[in-house]
């Protein structure tokens, strides 16, 4: 169980052009969902927190009307990279809570998209 | 916020040795401390976690250590394989939070 899919996996695009990125849970629901972003060799940081039916919490430094974020289900979250540059080039990667109900967050990943902006 | 640090960045050991990577937070209401791996250009994956409420946890050639009054968890690897490669990430997060925090990551790297 706690299956989390991301689509697609890698995509190049122009500099200009949006990309989107779906994370779907599989075979659970999420109330919330994570994106993150991972340059080579560190860490996952946190870009923002998605909640179904609401607007996503954006962190600090994370422009939201670069990175659109909706959260039309409970099983779907998709991230926007909107007029994609150079720099935007990363590894973007989802998770999903899961319903543990017992109040921890344990979060299961997607396998991640690599988007390369020419 | 959580601050969590992770130490060492890199770590290199032979084969059938044991492995420990540890990890502070600074807020002391964190409860939960999942364990992630993640290989090279893959998803991070959970391989274990501990609850405030216990101090140890294992999992075979896995076990994660607790202490709640000096803010600091660890993973131990046992009897270390090639395939325990990876880069480990350790998080902390509270029950009223959202999200996790991560620490900055550890690469094993297991010499046969």
């Amino acid at each position: 169980g706690a299956v989390v899919s991301q689509h697609p996996s890698r995509v190049i695009c122009k500099s200009g052009t949006s990309v989107k990125i779906e994370c779907r849970s599989l075979d659970f629901q999420a109330t919330t969902m994570f994106w993150y972003r991972q340059f080579p060799k560190q860490s996952l940081m946190l870009m923002a927190t998605s909640n179904e039916g609401s607007k996503a919490t954006y962190e600090q430094g994370v422009e939201k009307d670069k990175f659109l974020i909706n959260h039309a289900s409970l099983t779907l979250s998709t991230l926007t990279v909107t007029s994609a540059h150079p720099e935007d080039s990363s590894f973007y990667i989802c998770s999903a809570r899961g319903g543990s109900g017992n109040g921890y967050n344990e979060q299961f990943f997607g396998p991640g998209t690599r988007l390369t902006v020419l | 916020g959580e601050n969590v640090e992770q130490h060492p960045s890199t770590l290199s050991v032979q084969e059938g040795d044991s492995a420990v990577i540890k990890c502070t937070y600074s807020d002391s209401a964190s409860n939960y401390f999942p364990w992630y791996k993640q290989e090279l250009g893959k998803r991070p994956q959970l391989i274990i976690d501990i609850r405030s409420n216990v101090g140890e946890k294992k999992d075979q050639r896995i076990a994660v250590t607790l202490n709640k009054t000096a803010k600091h968890f660890s993973l131990h690897i046992t009897e270390t394989q090639p395939e325990d490669s990876a880069v480990y990430f350790c998080a902390a997060s509270t029950s009223g939070a959202n999200n996790l925090f991560f620490g900055t990551g550890t690469r094993l790297t297991v010499i046969p």
